[in-house]
Parts: C-alpha cells; structure tokens; sequence
C-alpha cells in the first residue's frame, strides 16, 4: 500500500530534550517536505527536499533540522525543543507535479 | 508574497443543507489550485484541483471552479452528508516558487443529522 509513515504519532517531551520524528514513504518519490499545523495558521512548511542530499528552507525553519539521506526516509530534528514547537506535525511527499501525499500527522507538545 | 484566505469556521450546517466555503488567493503567476480535506485524526487527502482559469475541480459530489478574474475557488456541494464532516484547506502551487503548496487556515466543517 502507498502510504507515508511518521513515527511517532504523539510525543510529549520536555525543554531543551533532543528529539526526530522519522518519515518515511514507500512510493519512489523525489520531493518530501514537513509542515506543521496551529489553529488558525492553517499548514505552514518547515522545510522541504527535492532530492536525495538537497533539502531547504521552508516558512518556518528556525529550531528545526532535517536530512535526507536516502531517498524513502526524512526525519525532523529538533535539537533543543522549546514549548513554542508544540503542534501538530505533518510529512508529505509527491512526485513531481503530483498531488501531495500526507502522513497520520505526529502531535508534538513540549513542556 | 503568494497567500490564501479562507473563510472562517466552524460552519455547522444541518445533513443535506448546500455547502459553500469561500477561498481567495494572491498569486504572481499562473498557480495550479487545490482543495484538501482533513478527517478527524489524520493527515491531508487531496479532494480535487484545477490547473487553469474557467477550470472546474470535482470530486465526491463537491466542486470548485477557477475563477481568475475574482481569484476565487469556492468550494460547494449541493447536500452535504455526516460523513463530510471535516477540515478543509484551501491551496495553490505557484509554479514560479517551484510549485510550493500554500495552505489558507483551514475551515472546519461540522454536519449535524
């Protein structure tokens, strides 16, 4: 089945504790990208990669890290987590011109 | 910079009442448009799209259509069920920012019986 899968679903953690939240998606896809969702702010992107070794810069990079050393894999870094990343965490991946494909989400609250 | 507006929820309409969820955008190209659906405790389904102006976007009874000139994508379905209960998110890709997808906040659907 084609799916993207993100692990953990829920995490709670505390300040300053290093955290990843794994991504991982079986289709072949070249392009994945992390967002997270606050109410009211609706998906804003964290940081995107359009290949294996080349990853950016999305709206909302500060605090957060990210690698893509394989293709199928994406995980989210947050070396010094603060209570302002508490949210709702979502891993997309697509080919090219194609529709965006959505993990479960992982909801993330720091304390 | 590109953005999208969405009207705000909760809209809490009775089963088989009309749907409309109004949705604006500010683009400096030519973008593709989306609309994606949320259900309770999952990720974002796409619900339909369309790529250029006068095109209209359907799928499971709801629709949108590209309307350049108000630089609108109103979502409608004609009678909404339970089950369409949700979130839904207005989006474009602007393909001179590399097809980048922008998301407006989200409008949370409520379907009463």
């Amino acid at each position: 089945e084609a799916q993207v899968t993100q692990n953990p679903r829920y995490l709670i953690t505390v300040t300053g504790k290093k955290l990843t939240v794994t991504c991982s998606q079986n289709m072949n896809h070249e392009y994945m990208s992390w967002y997270r969702q606050d109410p009211g702010l609706g998906l804003r992107q964290i940081y995107y990669s359009m290949n294996v070794e080349v990853t950016d810069k999305g709206d909302v990079p500060e605090g957060y890290k990210v690698s893509r050393k394989e293709k199928r894999n994406f995980p989210l870094i947050l070396e010094s987590p603060s209570p302002n990343q508490t949210s709702l965490y979502f891993c997309a991946s697509r080919l090219r011109g194609e529709k965006l494909f959505f993990g479960s989400g992982t909801q993330l609250s720091v304390l | 910079g590109d953005s999208v507006t969405q009207m705000e929820g909760p809209v809490t309409l009775s089963e088989e009442a009309f749907l409309t969820i109004n949705c604006t955008y500010t683009a400096t190209g030519y973008p593709s448009l989306f609309w994606y659906v949320q259900y309770p405790g999952e990720g974002l389904q796409l619900l339909l799209k369309a790529t250029k102006a006068d095109d209209k976007g359907s799928n499971k009874g709801f629709e949108a259509t590209y309307r350049k000139e108000t630089t609108s994508f109103h979502l409608e379905k004609g009678s909404v069920q339970v089950s369409d209960s949700a979130v839904y998110f207005c989006a474009l890709s602007d393909p001179t920012q590399g097809g980048k997808l922008i998301f407006g906040q989200g409008t949370e659907l409520s379907v009463k019986p």
